[in-house]
């Protein structure tokens, strides 16, 4: 089945303490990116992908960091979460981008709550 | 860089009536048009999309209409039932790889 996983899906830790979001996809796709959801501010990219490699910021990458070593996984890293960074996050990845559209696959997404 | 405003931030309609929900942008070069709706607790989907060469796109009750000059689209559902009940966004293909985000309609359908 076609699907873009995260783990985990629920998460509750400490202001500081270090953690990774993993996101893999199985549909071979070149574009991968991290969103966050907010109430009253919609999905905000955090990180993007157009490749193996190739990463860059989004719109509020403050406080995030990501790494592209292989095709289908993505993963997030919250060096020093602080509360600020409670939020439900969202990896999603389309077949590539620019030149007209491509539609996103969203995972299942990522409660997060710092304390 | 884009920046994309919806509108209304809710709605709420009887069933059977119709729903607009309507967005600016500010990127003249974006071209691609996205809408997303969101089912409480599931991840966001794809319902439909518009290109920048088109001005209107239909699907069954659902269509989306695009005014390049104005730099404004909408989307229209029809003969709304009570699983249209959902929070939709609008998104605009921003210069530099992005997809910019509305931030969202809650849509309640009263039957």
């Amino acid at each position: 089945e076609a699907q873009v996983t995260q783990n985990p899906r629920y998460l509750i830790t400490v202001t500081g303490k270090k953690l990774t979001v993993t996101c893999s996809q199985n549909m071979n796709h070149e574009y991968m990116s991290w969103y966050r959801q907010d109430p009253g501010l919609g999905l905000r990219q955090i990180y993007y992908s157009m490749n193996v490699e190739v990463t860059d910021k989004g719109d509020v990458p403050e406080g995030y960091k990501v790494s592209r070593k292989e095709k289908r996984n993505f993963p997030l890293i919250l060096e020093s979460p602080s509360p600020n960074q409670t939020s439900l996050y969202f990896c999603a990845s389309s077949l590539s981008f620019g030149t007209g559209g491509y539609e996103q696959y969203f995972g299942p997404g990522t409660r997060l709550t710092v304390t | 860089g884009e920046n994309v405003e919806q509108h209304p931030s809710t709605l709420s309609v009887q069933e059977g009536d119709s729903a607009v929900i309507k967005c600016t942008y500010s990127d003249s070069a974006s071209n691609y048009f996205p809408w997303y709706k969101q089912e409480l607790g599931k991840r966001p989907q794809l319902i439909i999309d518009i290109r920048s060469n088109v001005g209107e796109k239909k699907d069954q009750r659902i269509a989306v209409t695009l005014n390049k000059t104005a730099k404004h689209f909408s989307l229209h559902i029809t003969e709304t039932q009570p699983e249209d009940s959902a929070v939709y966004f609008c998104a605009a293909e921003s210069y530099g790889n992005k997809l910019v985000f509305g931030a969202g309609t809650i849509l309640r359908v009263k039957s």
